[in-house]
């Protein structure tokens, strides 16, 4: 059981370029969620998603897109690419209702530059 | 707007000794988790407190929450050098209707031998 899958773990990017981050989770959970982390912080979400086809946005999602076209992916597209959007991402997922806590994939670290 | 505040933002002490976090919310919530983090590493789930007056366990770490005072503690007894990590409080507010959780900013936990 690999829980929630996040692809790549590290990325360099140039400033105005795209990248699309990837999330895959097989517990099927409906509920997703991006978020950003920058150092020595908290938890910002970005976007979220209570099942296939829906989406919405977070506390921050100026600079972001997202899709939800089945269960179990849920990808971040970072367009123009700033130095503002260096942080590490999490992805997360939960069940409806939450009451057992998110699951968390293990992050990806982008440095815009 | 819902806030959340954590304190203290970081704590060094010896092992043996016990100490608490304090996870303070600006409104209503019956909903409060509390989650571990390792330096570079994902996010790990440790508890979900869903009523007043939860109180959870698991080893030398113990978390309660009083939702009329808004304040959940996590309490470490007799620490160890391997609970040494970052901790985050979560809570979801009641008035929201979204699925968002707001994050404290983290304590930062050193456990010297």
């Amino acid at each position: 059981n690999a829980g929630v899958t996040q692809t790549p773990k590290f990325r360099i990017l140039k400033i105005g370029q795209s990248m699309t981050l990837q999330c895959a989770q097989d517990m099927n959970h409906n509920y997703m969620y991006w978020y950003r982390q920058d150092p020595g912080m908290g938890l910002k979400l970005i976007y979220y998603s209570v099942g296939a086809g829906i989406t919405d946005k977070g506390e921050v999602p100026n600079g972001y897109n997202v899709s939800r076209s089945t269960t179990e992916d849920f990808p971040l597209r970072l367009e123009l690419a700033a130095p503002s959007q260096t942080s590490v991402y999490f992805c997360a997922s939960s069940y409806i209702g939450d009451n057992y806590g998110y699951t968390f994939g293990s992050g990806t670290r982008l440095t815009v530059v | 707007e819902l806030k959340v505040e954590q304190n203290p933002l970081f704590l060094s002490m010896q092992e043996g000794k016990n100490y608490t976090i304090y996870c303070n919310y600006s409104t209503t919530s019956d909903r409060l988790y509390w989650y571990r983090q390792d330096p570079g590493k994902s996010l790990e789930s440790l508890f979900v407190l869903l009523s007043n007056g939860a109180v959870k366990q698991e080893g030398r770490l113990m978390a309660s929450l009083d939702t009329k005072a808004r304040l959940s503690t996590l309490h470490i007894t007799a620490a160890v050098h391997d609970l040494s990590a970052t901790y985050f409080c979560a809570v979801k507010s009641n008035m929201d209707s979204n699925y968002q959780l707001i994050w404290g900013a983290g304590t930062k936990l050193i456990i010297k031998p």
